[in-house]
């Protein structure tokens, strides 16, 4: 059974910094590309950040360029999140969600249970 | 980025009725359309992908279709389970994008 775990939500003020994990299991994590999504609170889907399965590749949504940087370690199959420069248009659920290929452009097949970000001072 | 339409943004049906909801893209995406379930407090749930290819478990009552720029998914008999926002979202493209959803409530 396939399982995304998320860690490391909280309470963080404007310009601070926030690492979210996902621990994956029941796959082969490094065979599939990874994404984060979040919701903000009451709003929709948007989504963040995409990292190929064996980490070489990135992409990032243009607001959170140069402040987010996703990553992988295949070796524990966690993905995470670093998130820098925070601002309260961050406040939103996180998602992690496994990618139903290794490349960009595929569904996403499942979803963690999210972890809520909150920017505020 | 690709604009994704949804309509309508919200309504109200009956146990049984069939539901359609409509996604519009803002250029072609040829058949890189998923639609997903979300309920109150949940994680999204993969429902269709690639337009009209049925999710491994979802029930057979939910249906998609179209291609291009126009699509629709389909409930053929709505349960009582089915209340819920549904969103399409476009994999054609970087940055995937999301519609802005479809609430569906008890009439």
């Amino acid at each position: 059974e396939v399982q995304l775990l998320e860690f490391g939500g909280g309470l963080v003020q404007p310009g601070g910094s926030l690492r979210l994990s996902c621990a994956a299991s029941g796959f082969t994590f490094s065979s599939y590309a990874m994404s984060w999504v979040r919701q903000a609170p009451g709003k929709g889907l948007e989504w963040v950040s995409f990292i190929s399965g064996s980490g070489r590749n990135t992409y990032y949504e243009d607001s959170v360029k140069g402040r987010f940087t996703i990553s992988r370690d295949n070796s524990k199959n966690t993905l995470y999140l670093q998130m820098n420069s925070l601002r309260a248009e961050d406040t939103a659920v996180y998602y992690c969600a496994k990618d139903s290929s290794l490349t960009m452009g595929s569904p996403f097949d499942y979803w963690g249970q999210g972890t809520l970000v909150t920017v505020s001072s | 980025d690709i604009q994704m339409t949804q309509s309508p943004s919200s309504l109200s049906a009956s146990v049984g009725d069939r539901v359609t909801i409509t996604c519009r893209a803002s250029q072609s995406i040829s058949n890189s359309l998923n639609w997903y379930q979300q309920k109150p407090g949940k994680a999204p749930k993969l429902l269709i992908y690639a337009a009209s290819s049925l999710q491994s478990g979802v029930p057979s009552r939910f249906s998609g279709s179209g291609s291009g720029t126009d699509f629709t998914l389909t409930i053929g008999s709505l349960q009582p389970e089915d209340f819920a926002i549904y969103y399409c979202q476009q994999s054609y493209t970087t940055p995937p994008t999301f519609g802005g959803g479809t609430k569906v409530e008890i009439k």
